[in-house]
């Protein structure tokens, strides 16, 4: 099956730094979402983004498809940005999503 | 976005016994998921929620130990059966409107097994 891999597996940021989180994926998808799990154990969704770039405040993403990545973008970190960022992704024909192991970010005052 | 309603949010329950969790959607959906997420690990597919037909379960889940009820568009149950402390995890309903569309996600249920 496909292979999801999310880098860095920990971010430990100071409060106003930005950061760049990685998903690499192994074959072709046609889904991709990314993520934010609180501590309390809610997904949050962040954006669907199979394709191309999209912002929403100070996150943003891309997708390059053909180059089967995907980046997350978090501008002026906060601490209530600290949680596990995942990356998730579906194929044609299989509606399922196959998480990657997340990134742990701890965002610091 | 859908509004997702999952109960209980969280439960401490002993080891043998059994415990239903329920996903209601305030609107109907296509598709309905059920997934685990052990302790310090990623979410893991179980089954797929199938409405009126038998759960389509992924490998190393059998219906035995985690049986799933669709009786309708806008309603899930996953029971897992005869818990065991390995069973401690937070499982997540999930539902998309349409096949290989945005995926949506309860706020779990956190089982501890004792």
């Amino acid at each position: 099956g496909i292979q999801v891999e999310q880098s860095p597996p920990d971010l430990i940021l100071q409060e106003g730094a930005n950061s760049t989180l990685r998903c690499n994926f192994s074959d072709s998808v046609n889904n991709l979402q990314w993520f934010h799990q609180n501590p309390w154990g809610q997904l949050i969704n962040l954006f669907y983004i199979p394709s191309g770039t999209k912002q929403n405040g100070r996150l943003s993403a891309t997708t390059v498809a053909t180059e089967r990545y995907s980046l997350l973008y978090i501008s002026s970190s906060q601490t209530t940005d600290s949680g596990v960022y995942f990356c998730a992704v579906g194929q044609g024909g299989s509606e399922k999503l196959v998480f990657g192991k997340g990134t742990k970010l701890t965002v610091n005052p | 976005s859908a509004v997702i309603s999952q109960k209980p949010s969280r439960d401490i329950c002993q080891r043998g016994t059994s415990l239903t969790i329920q996903c209601q959607v305030d609107s109907q959906v296509t598709m309905m998921f059920w997934y685990r997420q052990q302790p310090g690990q990623s979410l893991t597919l179980i089954a797929t929620a199938n409405q009126g037909s038998e759960a389509t379960y992924e490998s190393g889940f059998v219906i035995d130990k985690f049986p799933i009820s669709r009786p309708n568009l806008t309603f899930s149950t996953l029971t897992v059966s005869n818990m065991s402390p390995e069973d401690s995890s937070i499982y997540l309903c999930s539902v998309e409107y349409s096949k290989n569309t945005e995926a949506f996600f309860g706020q779990g249920t956190r089982l501890t097994v004792v």
